[in-house]
This record gives C-alpha cells, structure tokens and sequence, in this order.
C-alpha cells in the first residue's frame, strides 16, 4: 500500500542551525514527491518536488531535498533556520499512471519550532 | 500569479444540517480534489474529480458526501447531514495534469456542533 511516513512528529532547532526532516514512502513505482509547509491557520503551500532526473531538488525559501531510492526517502533539508520557518512540514507522495488520479498520500507531519 | 480559492473561511454548522462548500480551482486546471484535516491529524484525501465525474474516492467519502461541478468553475463538497466527527478544515486542491503542482486553497474550517 502507498503510505508516507515522517518519523518526527516534532522538532526544535535554534535560529540559524541547520534542520533535516526525514521523510520515508512506500510506493510501488518511481514516485512523485512533495513537500508543503502549513503556517498556523494556513493553507498548504508547495516548497519543492521531485518527479525524475535530479536526485537534489531546490525550492522555495532555501528549501532542498535529496530522492534517495535506495532508502525510499526524500528527507528536506535547510542550512540555516530563521524564526520564520517555524510551522508544519508535510511530505507527500503524489500516485500517477494511467490507473491513478494524482490524488497526494500525506504524512504526520513534523511541527518545526525554532528557537531564538 | 492564480489561486485557488474557498469559500467560506469558516463555518459553524448544527449537527444533522447540510453543508456546501465551494471551491475556485484555477482555470485551466483539469483535475480537481478534496482533503480534509482534522485538527493535529495529518491531511486526509477525500475525492478527486476529473472530466466531470469522480474518479477516486476515499472510504472516508460515504453517501453522505458529494461533489459538483456545477457551472464550469465552481468545484463545491456537500455534506448531507453532518456528524461531529465532520469537523475539520476542508482543502480543496487543483491539478493541471501530469508532472504539474497540486495546488491548495486556504481551506474551510468546518465547526459541527
């Protein structure tokens, strides 16, 4: 079954430390995969994806995050955190062939606090 | 740059009434969805719509749920009769097609007393 699971359920960082949130898929083909971010009260809001090439993916607000087949992972990664950056993190697997209707798998999430 | 939009931002409803809420997705999109988040759950899909009809549906999505396109721009979800186990924040997302971006409203935050 297709399923996404983000192992950290909460993470705290100080400001400018550097962040990794880990994001593991089950899924029987080359997946499609997604990270939005959700602040309080918002909506989702796509920061990068992975379709095919590039293992390395860059997004949005110096976001990236590294496709590894080999650990069926796509963990997001950050340098440097700034205050800004805290809120929910969801990974996501987006099904697609012919059989799939492009419906998105979410995970937990991972609520990111940061520290000044 | 275009968005999807949902209407309303929030809702209070009494249990057992009947709910619309709708949903702009963006023009030239094709493939339309719904999600739901019960609060401090992860993001739960619902239903997905494409050539105006469903495509794929949740166990989540009973008889008590319906989708509609009625006029060409519009997506709208309609709860029957709402439980409170209903209330949720309602995202509605839209898909060009592809190796495209979901995109997601802002949600409807759904209270069912």
């Amino acid at each position: 079954a297709q399923s996404v699971t983000q192992p950290d359920i909460h993470i705290t960082v100080s400001e400018g430390a550097s962040l990794e949130l880990r994001c593991n898929y089950s899924y029987g083909a080359t997946p499609y995969l997604f990270w939005y971010v959700q602040s309080p009260g918002q909506g989702l809001q796509l920061l990068l994806k992975y379709f095919s090439g590039d293992t390395l993916v860059q997004g949005i607000k110096g976001f990236e995050a590294e496709f590894k087949r080999s650990q069926s992972s796509f963990n997001l990664r950050k340098p440097s955190v700034h205050w800004s950056d805290a809120a929910e993190y969801f990974c996501a697997v987006g099904t697609h062939g012919s059989s799939n209707t492009g419906k998105l798998i979410f995970g937990q999430g991972t609520t990111l606090q940061v520290k000044p | 740059e275009p968005e999807v939009t949902q209407t309303p931002s929030h809702q209070v409803t009494q249990m057992g009434q009947e709910v619309i809420l709708r949903c702009v997705p963006i023009s030239n999109h094709l493939y339309f969805y719904w999600y739901r988040q019960i609060l401090g759950q992860k993001v739960e899909f619902l239903v997905s719509f494409y050539n105006n009809e469903i495509s794929e549906k949740s166990e989540i999505f009973d008889d008590q749920f319906s989708v509609e396109r009625p006029d060409g721009s519009n997506f709208t979800l309609k709860i029957r009769s709402t439980k409170l186990e209903d209330s949720a924040m309602y995202f509605c997302a839209s898909l060009r097609g592809g190796q495209e971006t979901q995109y997601f409203g802002p949600g409807t935050r759904l209270l069912v007393l």
